[in-house]
């Protein structure tokens, strides 16, 4: 079983690109949602989803933006890439939101920006 | 949000019993704990969750205070394959904004 799948899992960019990362679920789960981890900082929302055409803001959401055009995939867009989004993203996804139902995780994507 | 509190780190010996504590003192009547566990380079990994009573299955079990502002996760016999930062997090059903904290480092030793 797929689950939840992250590309790329290495990524590294020059400050001002720009890029998408993307996360795929086959699992018909509602939920998708995307973190962002830091040394010393924990897991911290960016954007959720909580089914196709509805995506709302979390914690740092600023520099990302999202969009859910299928219940399959919540792709994460860096429009100007910065120093401080260097980090290992992870996009995860549940059955609903609405259940405290497992999520599940993919294996994370590492970003460095120059 | 919801709060939790952990300690940073905790050590164990191997196929010695472990129990992981965690205060959520700002937890309200429907918010459900749950505990998540990350291995290193990898995605964190669903461990258990509960409401009330206490819950058990194949990987713990969870203990979860008569007043439900803390809760202890118990691995029955460590092994080296269970070091791995352990989350609690706080749950509402309502609440679409799950907030992780640090957690608690786990190290077994053999």
């Amino acid at each position: 079983n797929a689950g939840v799948t992250q590309t790329p899992k290495f990524q590294v960019l020059k400050t001002g690109q720009s890029m998408t990362l993307q996360c795929a679920q086959d699992m018909n789960h509602e939920y998708m949602s995307w973190y962002r981890q830091d040394p010393g900082m924990g897991l911290r929302l960016i954007h959720y989803s909580v089914g196709a055409g509805i995506t709302d803001q979390g914690e740092v959401p600023n520099g990302y933006n999202v969009s859910r055009s299928t219940t399959e995939d919540f792709p994460l867009r860096l429009l100007s890439a910065a120093p401080s989004q260097t980090s290992v993203y992870f996009c995860a996804s549940s059955r609903s939101d609405r259940a405290p139902g497992e999520l599940f995780f993919g294996e994370g994507s590492r970003l460095t920006v120059l | 949000d919801a709060k939790t509190t952990q300690p940073n780190s905790m050590e164990s010996n191997e196929e010695e019993p472990v129990h992981l504590p965690c205060n959520h003192s700002t937890i309200s009547g429907t918010d459900y704990i749950h505990w998540y566990r990350q291995l290193p380079s990898q995605g964190p990994e669903y461990v258990i969750h509960g409401l009330t009573s206490n819950v058990n299955n194949r990987m713990a079990s969870l203990a979860i205070a008569e007043d439900r502002k803390s809760s202890t996760l118990i691995l029955h016999r460590a092994t080296l394959r269970d070091a791995a930062v352990y989350y609690c997090i706080h749950y509402a059903g309502n609440n679409r904004k799950l907030i992780w904290g640090l957690g608690t480092s786990l190290a077994v030793n053999p």
